[in-house]
């Protein structure tokens, strides 16, 4: 069963900040985040372990809540280069990675 | 430079055709997968494989079919019993097989029935 994910589409103004949801059925012991453009293959944005950390690097952070089974991207003072297909990835606990359906993120200037 | 190589980039297959899809790693990785991913569907399993020679089926594996012989190759075959192939096929990997370390992504093959 795929995690959930949302909104489906965001359209944004450069400069906005977004926030894209994961939600899970089943406890989590890691959330992966990843970008895809059109295309092309999916880039590596960071991993969330079970503890309710949270991690980021420059403007785009994530957060990690165990006990609701979710997780939340955040970008902040969004960029053109921020635009694609965001997809949380889950793990319960038997090593395989589940994805969600994506999230369509369109930055305009 | 290591990565992850698929080829072809795109494939065609004709109704009834088994056609395989090339995946190669050279960074050492343990851990190898297969994903289909359809529009709006996002990335769905098919095969993975966390060690050689032992591999485990995802939630798509009907009409599917994989080998783990050699730790650098992951092979995937669409047999003809995937009555709806079409697809953008990614492969992956990650180092020791431990979910808490990403994954590295193929660029994709593109599979069209002919």
């Amino acid at each position: 069963q795929q995690p959930v994910q949302s909104p489906q589409a965001v359209i944004l103004r450069e400069g906005e900040d977004a926030v894209i949801n994961c939600s899970s059925s089943k406890a989590l012991y890691s959330v992966h985040w990843y970008r895809q453009k059109h295309g092309e293959a999916p880039v590596f944005l960071m991993i969330l372990l079970k503890g309710g950390e949270q991690k980021g690097h420059d403007k785009i952070s994530a957060s990690f809540n165990e006990k609701k089974q979710q997780s939340s991207l955040y970008l902040t003072a969004s960029q053109l280069s921020y635009s694609g297909t965001y997809f949380c990835g889950t793990e319960w606990g038997d090593d395989k990675i589940i994805f969600g359906k994506g999230t369509r993120l369109h930055i305009l200037p | 430079d290591g990565g992850i190589t698929q080829s072809p980039k795109y494939l065609f297959r004709k109704e009834g055709q088994n056609v395989t899809l090339s995946c190669e790693q050279n960074l050492n990785h343990d851990a190898m997968y297969w994903y289909r991913q359809d529009p709006g569907q996002g990335l769905r399993l098919i095969y993975y494989s966390q060690i050689v020679n032992d591999f485990q089926k995802g939630d798509i594996a009907e009409g599917y079919s994989v080998s783990r012989e050699k730790k650098e190759s992951f092979p995937l075959t669409v047999t003809s019993a995937q009555k709806n192939p079409t697809a953008f096929y990614l492969c992956a990997s990650s180092p020791g097989g431990q979910v808490n370390e990403k994954l590295f992504f193929g660029s994709g093959t593109q599979l069209s029935v002919l």
